[in-house]
């Protein structure tokens, strides 16, 4: 298996745009999660789905904010508008019943 | 409610020194225990993890854990440490009574292995 893909690597982009993140979890695995990575910040949890439904959002740190996962092998996360509070490494990660789970590469985000 | 607690933003120990980077938890039911290393620019990777059995877990790379559940600790350990060991440590929880799989990282322990 591949692993836990995410795209793109890297996103530059300017306030006030559009940006989506796009990850493809490991095959079979039920349950998927969206971190933000900051210095300032560490690790936190965004929103997770387990067998494609959100169950936890609490995470989601504005309505500018959403994520989808519209079948088991894909999920997006998307700002709309972007801030260059948001810019940040973005990481995927997808786990089967006992919770270990897998991560992404990650996507490193800087909104200018 | 599950949390989990990293004491130590930093462990600094020379090469080929034992180890230990601290984590203790908290959870309402039984824990699902693990630890995650992170290499600059890179994603977690897993190491360990404890679920059920010996309360001594082996791992990648050498590591370990010991699941202390009188303590509520799990902390990580190797008896030797390497300089390619330096990396940010995870600790993270799992309540087994949860109906689902959300984990709890702790904030991270940065661990620098001096030559």
């Amino acid at each position: 298996d591949a692993g836990v893909i995410q795209s793109p690597r890297h996103e530059v982009t300017e306030m006030g745009q559009e940006v989506t993140l796009r990850c493809k979890p490991i095959s079979g695995h039920n349950s998927l999660f969206w971190y933000r990575q900051t210095m300032m910040r560490g690790l936190e949890l965004l929103i997770y789905f387990n067998n494609n439904v959100p169950i936890d959002d609490s995470g989601m740190p504005e309505d500018r904010f959403s994520a989808k996962m519209p079948n088991a092998s894909f999920s997006t996360l998307k700002i709309q508008p972007s801030e260059p509070r948001d810019s940040a490494v973005y990481f995927c990660a997808s786990s089967l019943w006992d919770g270990e789970q897998f991560f992404g590469p990650g996507t490193r985000l800087t909104v200018l | 409610a599950q949390s989990v607690a990293q004491p130590e933003d930093q462990v600094n120990v020379a090469e080929g020194n034992p180890l230990t980077v601290k984590c203790t938890y908290s959870v309402s039911g039984n824990p699902y225990l693990f630890w995650y290393v992170q290499y600059p620019n890179r994603g977690l990777q897993f190491l360990l993890k404890y679920i059920t059995g010996d309360n001594l877990v082996k791992g990648s790379y050498g590591f370990e854990a010991e699941f202390n559940k009188s303590q509520t600790s799990f902390h990580l350990k190797k008896p030797s440490a390497l300089v390619s060991d330096s990396a940010l440590y995870f600790c993270a929880v799992r309540d087994v009574s949860g109906g689902y799989q959300k984990v709890t990282f702790g904030t991270g322990t940065k661990l620098q292995v001096i030559p």
